[in-house]
């Protein structure tokens, strides 16, 4: 079974503060690690995919780190938008060589106005 | 095509029926998967295609859960005899296995109710 961490589980920050998440999961048999953002009632969206030790990816105000070797991501928020509330996913793909990927419990942001 | 669909969005059912999901994936991908979410929790791997192909199916994945792509291109995912335990958010997923980005498209997921 493998393990894939998230923390914390649930965050409430004020409309402009930044804030980040941290995944954890197995340092071994890495492949990729991807970053999802989850609406309530929408379908999973795709943020990133890092397969790169030393990793880094942005998309508007928010951006990751990977880090293979000892087996963490973070994911950061600069200036916090109500529109960036939302269930955060990282999910870990080992080199099974079929995209099986293993999902932490996720990290729910609430920004609020 | 606009994305992965999913129907039914929501199903509420009696204990011990049977419910059928389907998923339509988006049309030039190959792969396609399925997972479960109960509360609390994140998405659990269930089953998955390459085209008809079933590849995989995890050990959540108990008898009463069958699921077939028949053609390679929708896929059902049905529950027979079902539980209280089942309830739970259904997903689905696809990915073309020739690409780079390794990305899966989510559909938004049927919610199952068993009462």
């Amino acid at each position: 079974i493998l393990n894939v961490e998230q923390s914390p589980q649930s965050l409430h920050v004020q409309e402009g503060d930044s804030t980040n998440f941290t995944c954890s999961f197995p340092s071994s048999n890495f492949y990729a690690l991807h970053w999802y953002r989850w609406e309530t009632a929408k379908s999973p969206e795709a943020l990133f995919v890092m397969t790169l030790n030393g990793d880094e990816k942005k998309k508007g105000r928010i951006s990751a780190t990977l880090n293979t070797k000892e087996g963490y991501s973070y994911l950061y928020i600069k200036g916090s938008q109500p529109e960036d509330s939302a269930t955060y996913l990282c999910a870990f793909m080992g080199s099974g060589g079929y995209q099986k990927v293993t999902f932490g419990i996720g990290t729910k942001l609430q920004v609020i106005p | 095509d606009t994305g992965v669909s999913q129907d039914p969005r929501h199903k509420i059912t009696k204990r011990g029926q049977n419910v059928t999901f389907r998923c339509d994936p988006i049309s030039e991908h190959n792969r396609l998967y399925w997972y479960r979410q109960t509360l609390g929790q994140g998405p659990e791997f269930l089953t998955y295609f390459q085209n008809e192909a079933q590849l995989e199916k995890s050990r959540l994945l108990s008898d009463r859960f069958s699921a077939e792509r028949p053609k390679g291109s929708f896929s059902t995912l049905e529950i027979q005899r079902t539980e209280q335990g089942d309830s739970a958010m259904y997903l689905c997923a696809s990915s073309q296995v020739l690409s780079l980005q390794l990305e899966q498209f989510f559909g938004p997921g049927t919610r199952l109710t068993v009462l």
